[in-house]
């Protein structure tokens, strides 16, 4: 079977850093990504990670350990329009490929 | 295209009607999935097209959902005799697979669909 674990929910202060995490358990993996999804509209592509350790892109990180089945995303100096949704999704390889999305966490940033 | 296309934006229709819902993905895109959206939840996988191969069908959660895709272009979802429950946001996404590993999705602004 498969399945992709996040917090529902989390807050956070603008300005702060927050870690959302992801832990997984698929019939193969493939890679892993992050999205971000504002209220009303359709998800955008974050990061990729395929390989063990740290990706960074700009305020925005993310953490692979595939021993482990866990990834995070680190959101660094918090905006206010940081405030979204943010999907996890494995690329399942005994799937075919196919690419499965968790429950998303959504974020609040307060001021 | 420069995007991901999906038609309607919007759907009203009554419980027990027929609904076809269009995706057209970016151009050179082989990869095509549809994803259900209820309000407040996370991507529910439908169904899910790769150039020539059958496409795999595992995530249609009943036999009212169908959907065909000609060659590496369109691609319609139908429902027919929707429920209330088939209430929600279906989006489309499509990718460009190289080699065995998926490219990042690029998704349509989905079709909102309420079923009265």
């Amino acid at each position: 079977g498969q399945n992709i674990d996040q917090p529902t929910e989390m807050t956070a202060t603008e300005g702060a850093i927050v870690q959302i995490n992801c832990t997984y358990q698929t019939s193969g993996f493939n890679g892993l990504f992050w999205y971000q999804q504002h209220a009303g509209e359709a998800p955008t592509f974050l990061s990729y990670n395929v390989l063990d350790g740290l990706e960074e892109k700009g305020r925005f990180s993310s953490f692979l350990s595939r021993s482990k089945g866990y990834s995070y995303l680190l959101l660094k100096e918090l905006q206010m329009k940081d405030s979204a949704s943010y999907l996890c999704a494995v690329i399942n390889e005994g799937g075919g490929f196919k690419t499965i999305f968790g429950a998303g966490t959504r974020l609040f940033v307060k001021a | 295209g420069a995007g991901v296309s999906q038609s309607p934006s919007n759907k009203v229709t009554e419980k027990g009607k027929d609904v076809e819902l269009r995706c057209d993905p970016i151009s050179g895109h082989t990869a095509l999935y549809w994803y259900r959206q209820r309000l407040g939840q996370g991507l529910e996988f439908l169904i899910y097209f790769q150039g020539n191969s059958a496409p795999d069908k595992s995530g249609l959660p009943s036999d009212r959902f169908s959907a065909e895709r000609t060659g590496e272009s369109v691609s319609t979802l139908t429902i027919q005799r929707t429920q209330q429950e088939d209430s929600a946001v279906y989006l489309c996404a499509s990718s460009l697979v190289i080699t065995t590993t998926n490219e990042k999705l690029f998704f349509g602004s989905g079709t909102q669909l309420s079923v009265l």
